[in-house]
């Protein structure tokens, strides 16, 4: 079955302790992106991936950090989390080249930061 | 920069009854445009596309949505609305020139009244 997935689905962590947020998806995708969805605010992208190797910054990357060293996994990390990291991200992937392809997500990780 | 506004923070309409979710953009160049719907404690699930050729865009579960280009809108709709058609909707928009990064509106809460 094609999906992404991420996890963990839910994490309540303390300020300052480093955390990871993986993704994995098996579709073979080239792009594959990162966003966060806050009340009134919607989906924000937080970092994207054109391929291995290639990352870039989306509208909020501030904090967060990225890599891409195998297609198909996408890990998002939180050297230092802050209170205002508390939120629900979410995973994407799609095939990209074309760039006019839907995006498949993740379920979700909801991480509280106290 | 390119943006998108869902002007409704929530539509509410009768079960059978026609519904309509707005929304408009502002992108440099051509736009492809997306909705996407997210059911409780899910990720987001792609619904329809407009990329190029005729304005009215036929997607899942009945949904459609019309592009309009001098009033920079693709509405979403369906003809006769579900109970189970109760979500939140999201439309998203890229620039088709080639800039990576999609951007989603603020979501549109959807309930359907029996």
């Amino acid at each position: 079955e094609a999906q992404v997935t991420q996890n963990p689905r839910y994490l309540i962590t303390v300020t300052g302790k480093k955390l990871t947020v993986t993704c994995s998806q098996n579709m073979n995708h080239e792009y594959m992106s990162w966003y966060r969805q806050d009340p009134g605010l919607g989906l924000r992208q937080i970092y994207y991936s054109m391929n291995v190797e290639v990352t870039d910054k989306g509208d909020v990357p501030e904090g967060y950090k990225v890599s891409r060293k195998e297609k198909r996994n996408f890990p998002l990390i939180l050297e230092s989390p802050s209170p205002n990291q508390t939120s629900l991200y979410f995973c994407a992937s799609s095939l990209g080249r074309s760039l006019n392809t839907e995006a498949f997500f993740g379920q979700g990780t909801r991480l509280t930061v106290v | 920069a390119q943006s998108v506004a869902q002007p409704e923070d929530q539509v509410n309409v009768a079960e059978g009854n026609p519904l309509t979710v707005k929304c408009t953009y502002s992108v440099s160049g051509n736009p492809y445009l997306f909705w996407y719907v997210q059911y409780p404690n899910r990720g987001l699930q792609f619904l329809l596309k407009y990329i190029t050729g005729d304005n009215l865009v036929k997607g899942s579960y009945g949904f459609e949505a019309e592009f309009n280009k001098s009033q920079t809108s693709f509405h979403l709709k369906k003809p006769s609305a579900l109970v189970s058609d109760s979500a939140l909707y999201f439309c998203a928009v890229l620039n088709s020139g080639g800039y990576q990064k999609v951007t989603f509106g603020t979501g549109t809460k959807l309930q359907v009244i029996p």
